[in-house]
């Protein structure tokens, strides 16, 4: 089955040691997209790859990096994780096949930071 | 700015009650709207949309109407089962580019059934 594939689904690292979180999809869309979920709140959009093109959230913090090396393949990189950067983080895509609004989610990775 | 303000839960039933999970939007322009659920452990899966005024967007017995003249988006079940217990989100779209879109998602209404 396509689908949209994150590893690691947990993930504990030390405040201020860098963690690189992946997002693999079968789907060839074209659009890549990283929210941030922390406990009972909304998925909040950190940035997305439109193809190749990086697009950053106005308010989302340095500390977060992308990488998009291939279609198929996008990575979080959290340069110095603080506590407050402990959430699950949610991978998804579209693209022109599924319509552009319509996004398919992976299963996310937790991140907790001790 | 564009923005979802969904009921607040947890939202606990009986098996068989009907449910109504309200949800209230603020936009520019003409969003599509949507119901995403996500199940324990699983991520997010589109549950319904709906693209323009007066679309009820329906699946797996949960509907929902785009109703313009009050900006909301109520989702409705006539009958819950234990495997509808999730936390479901209200969203809407702000397309930006012809491809891509900004979703923009509620807090989230937990629901729980019980047997």
């Amino acid at each position: 089955d396509a689908m949209v594939i994150q590893n690691p689904r947990y993930q504990v690292t030390q405040f201020g040691k860098p963690v690189t979180l992946s997002c693999s999809q079968t789907l060839n869309h074209n659009v890549m997209y990283w929210y941030q979920q922390k406990s009972s709140q909304a998925p909040k959009l950190l940035f997305h790859y439109y193809d190749k093109d990086f697009n950053n959230e106005a308010d989302t913090p340095d500390n977060f990096q992308s990488r998009r090396p291939n279609t198929s393949f996008c990575f979080l990189d959290i340069r110095s994780p603080g506590l407050g950067d402990a959430a699950m983080y949610l991978c998804a895509t579209s693209g022109r096949q599924s319509g552009a609004n319509v996004l398919t989610f992976g299963a996310g990775s937790r991140l907790t930071v001790l | 700015g564009n923005s979802v303000t969904q009921m607040e839960g947890p939202v606990t039933l009986s098996e068989e009650a009907f449910l109504t999970i309200n949800c209230t939007y603020t936009a520019t322009g003409y969003p599509s709207l949507f119901w995403y659920v996500q199940y324990p452990g699983e991520g997010l899966q589109l549950l319904l949309k709906a693209t323009k005024a007066d679309d009820k967007g329906s699946n797996k017995g949960f509907e929902a109407t785009y109703r313009k003249e009050t900006t909301s988006f109520h989702l409705e079940k006539g009958s819950v089962q234990v495997s509808d217990s999730a936390v479901y989100f209200c969203a809407l779209s702000d397309l930006r580019y012809s491809s891509a879109s900004k979703i923009i998602f509620g807090s989230g209404t937990r629901l729980s059934i019980r047997p």
